[in-house]
Parts: structure tokens; C-alpha cells; sequence
């Protein structure tokens, strides 16, 4: 299984300033996941990150907000931008195991443990 | 529109009082199932994979089984320590990336 960590745990935010969180995995991986978890509500993902090409977003989620870089094929980073309240929330990388089954589906996909961002 | 459902939201059973957590789905196809279990502060740590209707795995106390049209984590014997958020996500077919797509969990309390 990866081992993934995240920086930082979490953080408390003045509205209008930005926050990079950083994923670090202890082994070389092809594609990076990063996932929203509002209270309440269920995963949903932000974007798929490929080493040394552009963030692939999905609907609802623009560049502009949510940045992301992706250096090499064990570490990458979100920023989100110009923060509001509604962007509370706990931000969550993910890389898909390394056993694949035929057509390509993952054995599974392992999370972060996640930074809780609250902004003010 | 793909979509994960997760019942019941929340459930609460005594120590050794054995129930299932149900997740049902609607995809256009299906490439794989997942569960897993989600502490409080903590990221989600995987437990299963399923991937073709009658499919069924085991891992100590936990059962997953799947259908064509949902999933059911049975729970043997539970203990306090099982007490998480379970949640069921769900591989469709299509699409450029391997997204997942998740229900919104059911929280589990056993008490002792």
C-alpha cells in the first residue's frame, strides 16, 4: 500500500488570502487525485494531476481557484485561492494502488489523511 | 447522472449486534466498487474492492457483497472499535481518469 502524507493537518484562514497544501507519497506514482470533503457531504473530486502535464479539473472546479502542481511522481501541491468561508473544508490527495486489473481499474485508490481548512 | 446512495445515514448498534450498511448505485457501467472506512480527522482507509456482481470478500468482522444494483458491508459481531464512517464509492465506465464517485457514508456507533 502508499504511505501519503499531507501538509499541513490543517489551518485557520483569513478570507482573501491563499493556502498551499502539500501530498507526498513514498513511491513513484502516474497520477495524483485531489478530493474536497465538505461537512456533510461526500468526496468529490477537484482534479486528477499527471506528472509533467496540465491538472485535468472537473466540472465546478476552475485552475484559477485551485492551481495545482505536480513536480515529479511522488509529490504535488493544491492551492486554494482567495478563500471564502464556503471553502472550508477538508482537502484530500489520493494515488490508485499499484495492482491493476484488466481494462485498467484500480485495486483501489489510498487517501491522505486529509487537511481540515477552516477560513474566517 | 451517476450516483452513489448510502443507507441508512447514521446507525447505532450494541456490541455483537450483528447489521448490514447498504449502498446502492446507479451507473452506466460498472468497473469496480469500493469501501472504506473513515475516522474522525483522518483520511479514508480502503477496505475492499469489488468488481462483478456476485463477487463477495472478507476481512476480520467485515463482509462486502454486490449486486447489480448495490452493495452491502455486513457487519459480524461488531465492536467499539469498528465505530467509523463507512464509505462506498463507485468506478463507472467512461471518462479520461479513474474517478471516483462516493456516497455520503453511514456513521456507525457500537456501543459496549
Amino acid at each position: 500500500s502508499a504511505v501519503i502524507s499531507q501538509k499541513p493537518s490543517r489551518d485557520i484562514c483569513q478570507r482573501g488570502t491563499s493556502l498551499t497544501i502539500q501530498c507526498q507519497v513514498d513511491s513513484q506514482v502516474t497520477m495524483m487525485f485531489w478530493y474536497r470533503q465538505q461537512p456533510g457531504q461526500s468526496l468529490t473530486l477537484i482534479a486528477t494531476a499527471n506528472q509533467g502535464s496540465e491538472a485535468t479539473y472537473e466540472s465546478g472546479f476552475v485552475i484559477d481557484k485551485f492551481p495545482i502542481s505536480r513536480p515529479n511522481l511522488t509529490f504535488s501541491t493544491l492551492t486554494v485561492s482567495n478563500m471564502s468561508p464556503e471553502d472550508s473544508s477538508i482537502y484530500l490527495c489520493s494515488v490508485e494502488g499499484v495492482g491493476v486489473r484488466l481494462e485498467g481499474v484500480p485495486d483501489t485508490q489510498y487517501f491522505g489523511p486529509g487537511t481540515r481548512l477552516t477560513v474566517l | 447522472e451517476d450516483q452513489v446512495t448510502q443507507s441508512p445515514e447514521a446507525l447505532r448498534l450494541q456490541e455483537g449486534e450483528s447489521s448490514s450498511l447498504n449502498c446502492s448505485y446507479t451507473v452506466s457501467g460498472l468497473r469496480g466498487l469500493f469501501w472504506y472506512r473513515q475516522d474522525p480527522g483522518k483520511g479514508p482507509e480502503f477496505l475492499f474492492t469489488l468488481y462483478s456482481a456476485g463477487e463477495e470478500k472478507e476481512k476480520e468482522r467485515l463482509k462486502a457483497t454486490l449486486t447489480k444494483k448495490e452493495s452491502f458491508l455486513h457487519i459480524t459481531a461488531p465492536k467499539p472499535e469498528d465505530s467509523a464512517t463507512y464509505l462506498c464509492a463507485v468506478l463507472p465506465k467512461g471518462g479520461a481518469t479513474n474517478k471516483l464517485i462516493f456516497g455520503t457514508g453511514t456513521l456507525l456507533a457500537v456501543q459496549p
